[in-house]
């Protein structure tokens, strides 16, 4: 499976700022998603990140708030806009494979004070 | 709009037993089937994908699938304490997005 990784590992970030987390990974990929896990809950998708194109979003989270690059079949980034306790949450990066497998980078832990 | 349900737990089973953890999905049109570990502080790890109805063996993990029921289990034997975790259940259909389930916390008591 592909190697994952993520930059920043966590971050203390104050109300009103921005972060941008950056996913490399160490083969080219079609398909990589950004999703959101709080604390004691299953993960959510935010969106999928598409390498020439603009990112597609699920219900519930604009680009806006989450603007997403993706210049190449292997990098990717996701910012968090304007940022709110409530967004604080462990963001995960992933990549899914010709099997239709996902796999999943070490995440970002975020708190926002 | 699909789900995905489990058991949240916590499962509690006494090492060496088998611990049985169990998914049931609400779209009949699924096609994948994976399940996912996550230590506490950690990302989500692939365990187990199955596609096809039946019992996919890998080491001390059996997947079933039961697409009629939609259901999907995962079972471990001889289960060890670094077994540890929260389970998650994820259904897919081609082309289209992962659902997670809320996952199910194993506890395994040495």
């Amino acid at each position: 499976s592909a190697v994952i990784s993520q930059k920043p590992s966590r971050d203390i970030c104050q109300r009103g700022t921005s972060l941008t987390i950056q996913c490399q990974v160490d083969s080219q990929v079609t398909m990589m998603f950004w999703y959101r896990q709080q604390p004691g809950q299953s993960l959510t998708l935010i969106a999928t990140a598409n390498q020439g194109s603009e990112a597609t979003y699920e219900s519930g989270f604009v680009i806006d708030k989450f603007p997403i690059s993706r210049p190449n079949l292997t990098f990717s980034t996701l910012t968090v806009s304007n940022m709110s306790p409530e967004d604080s949450s462990i963001y995960l990066c992933s990549v899914e494979d010709w099997r239709n497998e996902q796999f999943f980078g070490p995440g970002t832990r975020l708190t926002v004070l | 709009q699909k789900e995905v349900e489990q058991n949240s737990g916590p499962l509690s089973v006494p090492e060496g037993a088998i611990a049985s953890l169990n998914c049931t999905y609400s779209d009949r049109v699924s096609q994948s089937f994976f399940w996912y570990r996550q230590y506490s502080g950690k990302s989500p790890e692939l365990i187990m994908s199955i596609y096809s109805n039946g019992d996919k063996e890998d080491g001390r993990f059996t997947a079933q699938l039961n697409k009629a029921s939609q259901y999907v289990s995962l079972l471990i034997r001889d289960s060890q304490p670094s077994d540890s975790a929260t389970y998650l259940c994820a259904v897919n259909d081609y082309g289209q997005n992962f659902v997670f389930g809320p996952g199910t916390r194993l506890s395994v008591l040495p």
